[in-house]
């Protein structure tokens, strides 16, 4: 199956630092790519939805300009988190697919962020 | 809106017995539905989905689900259960266009005993 890297897959920052995550598809054009976020023993949440070249469609209540979504190039999307705080401490993932109906959506093995 | 109910948050069961993990969803057109198996620390799996079709699903692992539209159900099954079944499972629901982003289940913790 089509494989979703995403890095790093731990990091720990302090506050009020920016942390970078990337999502890369490996052997696939990905149109689209998906952020969610998991507390811990909580499901996933979706954040944003982004498409290769175009803006990042946030859900409610998820702050885009903390959460910064770059979708520059069809194997690769980045969740920047801004001026991160001990709440922002979450275990984030991302998926991508080719665009298309009857297409599935491929997981990243996830990032766990930490911040002291 | 879309969502998905998975009623149970824990289920034990001992090893070689057969498990059903129970998921419910709301949606109003057809939906796509989804089976992932996540370990502690880990990213997800897909064991199974259903698009359209065979309403009974085969997936990895040994697990199958049923597509009930009449209950609105999208139950996980499996015969006998092995100890290194034990994880995280979230049923998910997406939508039948291009974007089909994924609505998630609670998840279920299958603890299994020996």
């Amino acid at each position: 199956g089509a494989v979703v890297s995403q890095h790093p897959s731990r990091v720990i920052c302090k506050s009020g630092t920016s942390v970078k995550i990337e999502c890369r598809s490996l052997d696939f054009q990905a149109t689209t790519m998906f952020w969610y976020r998991q507390f811990p023993k909580q499901s996933l949440m979706l954040m944003a939805t982004s498409n290769e070249g175009s803006k990042a469609t946030y859900e409610q209540g998820v702050e885009k300009d903390k959460f910064l979504i770059n979708h520059a190039s069809l194997t690769l999307s980045t969740l920047t988190v801004t001026s991160a705080h001990p709440e922002d401490s979450s275990f984030y993932i991302c998926s991508a697919k080719v665009g298309g109906r009857d297409t599935e959506a491929f997981f990243g093995q996830g990032t766990r962020l930490t911040v002291v | 809106a879309q969502s998905v109910t998975q009623p149970d948050i824990h289920i034990t069961v001992s090893e070689g017995a057969s498990l059903e993990l129970r998921c419910n969803y709301s949606y109003g057109a057809t939906p796509y539905l989804f089976w992932y198996v996540q370990s502690p620390g880990q990213g997800l799996q897909l064991l199974l989905k259903y698009f359209s079709g065979d309403t009974l699903v085969q997936g990895i692992k040994g697990f199958e689900a049923e597509f009930k539209r009449s209950q609105s159900s999208f139950n996980l099954r499996k015969p006998s259960v092995h100890w290194s079944d034990a994880a995280e499972y979230f049923c998910a629901v997406g939508s039948n266009n291009a974007g089909n982003m994924l609505t998630f289940g609670g998840g279920t913790r299958l603890m299994v005993k020996p």
